[in-house]
């Protein structure tokens, strides 16, 4: 199973927004509404943002929003702050033989 | 407070064996799955390993097929990985990671780090 694709690095100003996409298939991230996003700050473990592509779990900001679109979905940050900065990644359910797939991960610069 | 902690990681060689554990509290440890994911050093997250609420239904990535065993002591709120004829691109920090609805892994342990060396 390979991993989904996202792209190396992301930026923008504090204040401003960045999308991050991440590329499947049809047998991952576009057959199923299971796609989350996690934000991993270095050291630290990952933190849930968005889960079933589009829902925000309690406490984190309604500035980050999730949605998909095919094969891809994507996480926007709106608003951008320092503490934004960090690593994201996508998951999506792959069925039950591969169950599940993260994929490559994006670092986000606040510049 | 949802609270996960891994323990047993450290070094070992190349084809040794290791065995993981993850103490779950605060919420209740028997009516979830769970799940083990790994981070090489300087990369992305891989999925290791689930398990279901109740051990019936066990998954593992390709990578540990036949080599790892996933398992839970519900009575002891805790979670394993068995790691077995382990290889140098084993090393990495290893995370449990509560699964709800959807596929999702809400809550993550802060990991345990393996290192597989000679």
């Amino acid at each position: 199973q390979s991993a989904l694709t996202q792209p190396p690095s992301a930026s923008g100003s504090p204040g401003q927004s960045v999308t991050i996409s991440c590329t499947g298939t049809s047998s991952d991230v576009g057959g199923y509404n299971y796609v989350s996003w996690y934000q991993q700050h270095p050291g630290k473990a990952p933190k849930l943002m968005i889960y079933e592509v589009s829902k925000r779990p309690s406490g984190v900001p309604d500035r980050f929003s999730g949605s998909k679109s095919g094969n891809t979905a994507s996480l926007t940050v709106s608003g951008l702050q320092a503490e934004d900065e960090a690593d994201y990644y996508c998951s999506s359910y792959a069925g039950s033989n591969n169950l599940r797939v993260f994929g490559t991960g994006t670092k986000v610069t606040v510049l | 407070e949802v609270q996960l902690v891994e323990s047993g990681g450290g070094l070992v060689q190349p084809g040794g064996s290791l065995r993981l554990s993850c103490a779950a509290s605060g919420f209740t440890f028997s009516g979830y799955s769970m799940n083990w994911v790994r981070q090489a050093p300087g990369k992305g997250l891989e999925w290791v390993s689930f398990i279901s609420s109740s051990s019936s239904t066990i998954y593992y990535a390709d990578s540990v097929k036949g080599r790892f065993t996933i398992s839970r002591d519900n009575a002891k709120n805790s979670l394993y990985l068995q790691m077995n004829s382990l290889r140098d691109e084993d090393t990495a920090v290893y995370y449990c990671a509560r699964q709800s609805s959807g596929w999702t892994l809400d809550y993550w342990g802060q990991g345990t780090l393996v290192t597989v060396s000679s």
